[in-house]
């Protein structure tokens, strides 16, 4: 059983481009959030999807956005990249409906240069 | 604003002895409380969990404890295993059911437990 998978691993991008991750939730699951890591730091929330659908949100610019596709896998996009936007992006899945906890993926590192 | 804290960014501790990893936070509409393990290029992983409705929970050699009043809450590992080594993380979550993808998380404490 797969659990959570991302892709790339590692990104080096430059100010001004645009990136796109991807992400494929654990089986079972039908809920994608997305959090990103600082060097140092814990975790945020980005945002969440279900049933296609942006169902939570955190404190990120529009700059910021995603994608659910009907198989449940998910993209983060993210426009107009900026030095700040270094960072480990974690992908993580559960089921909606379930109070159950969060499995997360093994991340993402985007250097931007 | 820093919600969740964890006032500790390093923690050593010997083999066989108690690990003993704190949390605070502020926001009282919290309800749901969690830990996590994360090891370097390797993603958080579910260590233990508490309910609000609860003050402490056991899992193994893990023990979660929660004081509401003091809006603290901390991890006991007994006994500490070398390869308890790794950033442990405190999250927590409000509203419950549907809100539980939305954690908000502490900035993690380094625990290295030598042999």
């Amino acid at each position: 059983d797969a659990g959570v998978t991302q892709s790339p691993t590692h990104l080096i991008k430059t100010r001004g481009q645009q990136v796109t991750l991807r992400c494929s939730p654990k089986s079972g699951h039908d809920t994608v959030s997305w959090y990103q890591q600082a060097l140092g730091q814990g975790p945020q929330f980005i945002f969440q999807y279900y049933e296609e659908e942006e169902r939570q949100r955190g404190n990120f610019p529009d700059r910021f956005s995603g994608h659910q596709f009907p198989n449940y896998s998910s993209e983060l996009n993210v426009n107009a990249l900026l030095l700040g936007d270094s960072a480990l992006y974690l992908c993580a899945s559960s089921q909606y409906t379930v109070n159950e906890k969060l499995f997360f993926g093994s991340g993402t590192q985007l250097s931007v240069l | 604003d820093q919600q969740v804290k964890q006032n500790s960014p390093s923690l050593s501790v010997q083999e066989g002895r108690i690990s003993i990893l704190n949390c605070d936070y502020t926001n009282s509409m919290f309800d749901y409380f969690l830990w996590y393990k994360k090891y370097p290029a390797e993603g958080p992983t579910f260590l233990i969990s508490i309910s609000s409705i609860k003050d402490k929970n056991e899992d193994g050699r893990f023990t979660v404890f929660l004081n509401k009043s003091a809006k603290h809450l901390s991890l006991h590992i007994v006994p500490s295993q070398p390869g308890d080594s790794a950033v442990y993380f405190c999250a927590a979550s409000a509203g419950g059911g549907t809100s539980y993808g939305k954690l908000t998380f502490g900035q993690g404490t380094i625990l290295t437990v030598h042999p």
